[in-house]
């Protein structure tokens, strides 16, 4: 059975720095690639970056340098860390596995982070 | 970036009706979209795929057509479950781009 699952703070400082973890199951991450997408309240979904099977990375420009990704695939996590957080970093964070064509078919639940000053 | 427009952003629509969203890409992504649901408080749901091809247990109320840099989302004859909010995916190239989304509501 499939499933990705992520952990991390509900709040954060701002300028602080967001440590999150996907814990996945039911799949290798030497096999599948696993990304992260972002929802700010109320609003739409942001695709923030990749982490492909074969451990090379991709990120959304958008992010800058602010934004890392890496693996340990022994314990078949994928992590998201973002530097330097502003308040519209507020947002529900999750990770998601990719298949062909880019396409997501599974979800984690989320983790909604609160940027407070 | 390939940019997605999704239209409408909301819809009032009753029981039992059909409804379709739109979805418009800035370029043409040759069929490589995707369509999910999203219910309040829950992770987005994986319905169609490349354009027209139903994800395994998605209900076959769902269709999805198009071509080029026009696509669309139908669904047939509503059920409650049905109301949520719906997202297409550009699956082309990166950076992976959403549609704005569309919020379908009980009339």
């Amino acid at each position: 059975q499939v499933q990705l699952k992520e952990t991390g703070p509900d709040l954060v400082q701002l300028t602080q720095t967001l440590s999150i973890t996907c814990t996945v199951s039911g799949f290798s991450l030497t096999t599948y690639n696993v990304h992260w997408v972002r929802q700010p309240p109320g609003k739409g979904l942001e695709w923030m970056g990749a982490m492909w099977n074969g451990g090379d990375t991709d990120y959304n420009s958008a992010f800058k340098s602010r934004l890392s990704i890496s693996r340990d695939t022994s314990k078949s996590q994928v992590f998201l860390k973002m530097n330097s957080l502003q308040t519209d970093d507020t947002a529900k964070y999750f990770c998601d596995r990719l298949i062909h064509n880019n396409y997501f078919d599974y979800w984690g639940q989320g983790v909604m982070v609160t940027v407070s000053s | 970036d390939i940019q997605m427009t999704q239209s409408p952003a909301s819809l009032s629509a009753s029981l039992g009706e059909t409804v379709t969203i739109e979805c418009l890409a800035s370029e043409d992504i040759y069929d490589i979209l995707a369509w999910y649901q999203q219910k309040p408080g829950k992770s987005p749901q994986f319905l169609i795929y490349d354009a027209s091809s139903l994800h395994t247990g998605a209900p076959s109320r769902f269709s999805g057509s198009g071509s080029g840099t026009q696509y669309s989302l139908k669904i047939n004859s509503l059920q409650p479950e049905d109301f949520a909010s719906y997202y297409c995916q550009n699956g082309l190239s990166a950076p992976l781009t959403f549609g704005s989304g569309t919020k379908l509501e009980i009339k």
